[in-house]
C-alpha cells in the first residue's frame, strides 16, 4: 500500500502569507504526528492526532500554528502571518498507535519564508 | 534542552567496519526508538526498544539499553555505502495520552568505500 504522503513537497511564501501542509496518512492509521525540523537538526515534535482530536498540542510553537484531521484521516498544518523563521521542512507521521509503535514519516514539505 | 542527545554528532568510519552511536537521555522513559534518515528523505524506523529490554536485534543492527546509565547504542555491523544516513534516537516519555516523543539532534554516518 501507499506509505504516508504530503503536498506540496516545496512551497516558497512572502513573509506575512498564510500557508496550509497536507499530510495524507497511511490508511487505517489512528495516529498522525506533525514535526518540524531545521537543517542539521532532528525532528522536533509540534503535535500529535489520536483520530479526529489533538491528543498534545504543546509543540505548537505560537497560535499562528494550527492543524486539524476532522475525519481522522487527512490532516492539514495551517500557518498564519508567516516569518523567516518557521522556514524549515515540515514532517508528518503516521502509526497504528501512539507513541510506542513504529511511526511511518511522509516525504517532508519543504517551506521557505522569503 | 534536548531529552536524548547522540554522540558523536558525526562518524566516517571504511566500509566493512562497524559503525557505534550512543544516546543519552536524562529522565526515564518508556521506549526508545532509532530512526535513519537518509538525505532528503524522510525519517524511516529501524527498532523500538522498551525500557525493560536491554538488547534487541535486527538483521545488522543491534540497540542496546542501560536504564541505569540512562543511555542506548545502535551498532551497525559489517558497514556499508548505504548505511550513509543520519541516525537518530528518539525517547518516549510517560504513558498513555500524556506521553511525549522527542527526539535527538542525530548522529550523520559517513562510510568510505
Amino acid at each position: 500500500g501507499a506509505g504516508v504522503s504530503q503536498t506540496p513537497s516545496n512551497k516558497v511564501t512572502e513573509k506575512g502569507k498564510y500557508v496550509e501542509l497536507r499530510c495524507d496518512p497511511i490508511s487505517g492509521h489512528t495516529a498522525l504526528y506533525w514535526y518540524r525540523q531545521s537543517l542539521g537538526q532532528g525532528p522536533e515534535f509540534l503535535i500529535y492526532f489520536q483520530g479526529t482530536g489533538a491528543a498534545d498540542d504543546s509543540g505548537l510553537p505560537n497560535d499562528r500554528f494550527f492543524a486539524v484531521r476532522p475525519e481522522g484521516s487527512v490532516s492539514t498544518l495551517k500557518i498564519q502571518r508567516t516569518e523567516r523563521g518557521d522556514s524549515a521542512v515540515y514532517l508528518c507521521a503516521s502509526s497504528t498507535g501512539g507513541h510506542s509503535y513504529e511511526q511511518y514519516f511522509g516525504p517532508g514539505t519543504r517551506l521557505t519564508v522569503t | 534542552s534536548q531529552q536524548g542527545e547522540e554522540d558523536p554528532q558525526a562518524l566516517s568510519i571504511q566500509e566493512g567496519e562497524n559503525a557505534t552511536m550512543n544516546c543519552s537521555y536524562k529522565t526515564s522513559i518508556n521506549n526508545l526508538q532509532w530512526y535513519r534518515q537518509n538525505s532528503g528523505r524522510g525519517l524511516v524506523h529501524l527498532i523500538l526498544i522498551r525500557s525493560n529490554e536491554r538488547e534487541k536485534h535486527s538483521g545488522r543492527l543491534r540497540v542496546t539499553l542501560d536504564t541505569s546509565k540512562k543511555s542506548s547504542s545502535l551498532l551497525i555491523t559489517a558497514s556499508r555505502a548505504a548505511d550513509t544516513a543520519s541516525y537518530f534516537c528518539a525517547t518516549v516519555l510517560g504513558y498513555s495520552s500524556a506521553s511525549k516523543i522527542i527526539f535527538g539532534s542525530g548522529t550523520r554516518l559517513s562510510i568510505r568505500p
